[in-house]
C-alpha cells in the first residue's frame, strides 16, 4: 500500500518556467511533510518542509502549498534553473513516533536551457 | 566533512555471499536509521536505533539482514546469503530527538549517500 503517492514521475521544463510536483497521502496521523532533492549518486537532502498547521511555505524559489482537508500537498519550484535537474521525493512522518520518513515514488526533473 | 559518511560507496559481490555496510552518523545524533532505495524508487524504511537500541525493524528486514549499532555510535548493516533481489542503494540516515517540555523534538533527518550493492 504506497502511503504518500506522488505525480509525475518525469517532468521537463523549460529554464525559467515553473515546475509543480503533486503528493498525496492517506494517514492522518503524518504531521511532518518534508521534500528531498537527490542528485545521481548522492543521498537525499532536506530541501523544504511544512506542517498541517500552515498551507504555505516558502524558501528563496521553492514553495510548499498544503491541503489539510484533501491530503494533499505540492512542491513549486519558481524560475527553473538547469541546476535543478534532479530527482524529488515527497515524504511524510509522524514526529512524535520514531519518525519513520515514507517517501513517494520521487519525480525526476529535468530543467532545459 | 561532519554529515553522515558511509563505506563502502560500491559494493559488488557474487550471489551468496557475505556483505557487511558501515555508516558513521552525526556526532551528536542519537538516531540512526537504515533504508534502502531500488531502481526508480523512493527510499524504503528499514530499521532505526536510538542510541544502541534497535526500536523498529520493518518486515522488508528478513532474516538474513542484521544491523547493529555496538556504542550507540556507528552503526554496520549485515545482509547474509546475498540474493539477486538485494541489489540496491543502501542509505543511512541520523537525527537528533531531544526532549522538551511539551514531548520529544524530533529534528530532520540527514542522509549519507549510500552503498551500492550489485549481485551478480
Amino acid at each position: 500500500q504506497q502511503q504518500v503517492k506522488q505525480s509525475p514521475q518525469s517532468l521537463i521544463v523549460q529554464k525559467g518556467g515553473i515546475s509543480i510536483i503533486n503528493c498525496a497521502y492517506e494517514n492522518t496521523a503524518f504531521d511532518y511533510f518534508p521534500w528531498y532533492q537527490q542528485f545521481p549518486g548522492k543521498g537525499p537532502a532536506l530541501l523544504i518542509a511544512i506542517r498541517p498547521d500552515v498551507s504555505e511555505k516558502k524558501e528563496g524559489r521553492f514553495t510548499i502549498s498544503f491541503n489539510k482537508s484533501a491530503k494533499q500537498f505540492s512542491l513549486h519550484i519558481m524560475d527553473s534553473q538547469p541546476g535543478d535537474s534532479a530527482t524529488y521525493f515527497c515524504a511524510a512522518s509522524i514526529t512524535g513516533g520514531y519518525q519513520k520518513v515514507t517517501f513517494g515514488i520521487g519525480t525526476k526533473l529535468q530543467v532545459i536551457p | 566533512d561532519t554529515g553522515v559518511s558511509q563505506d563502502p560507496r560500491h559494493k559488488i559481490t557474487k550471489r551468496g555471499q557475505n556483505v557487511t555496510f558501515r555508516c558513521d552518523p552525526i556526532s551528536e545524533h542519537n538516531r540512526l536509521y537504515w533504508y534502502r532505495q531500488t531502481l526508480g524508487q523512493g527510499p524504503e524504511f528499514l530499521t532505526y536505533f536510538q542510541n544502541e537500541a534497535q526500536l523498529e525493524k520493518s518486515r522488508l528486514l528478513s532474516d538474513r539482514f542484521s544491523a547493529e549499532r555496538p556504542k550507540g555510535s556507528f552503526s554496520t548493516l549485515e545482509i547474509q546469503r546475498t540474493e539477486q533481489g538485494d541489489s540496491a542503494m543502501y542509505l543511512c540516515a541520523s537525527s537528533l530527538v531531544v526532549g522538551q517540555a511539551d514531548g520529544i523534538s524530533n529534528q530532520p533527518q540527514h542522509f549519507g549517500d549510500g552503498t551500492r550493492l550489485s549481485i551478480l
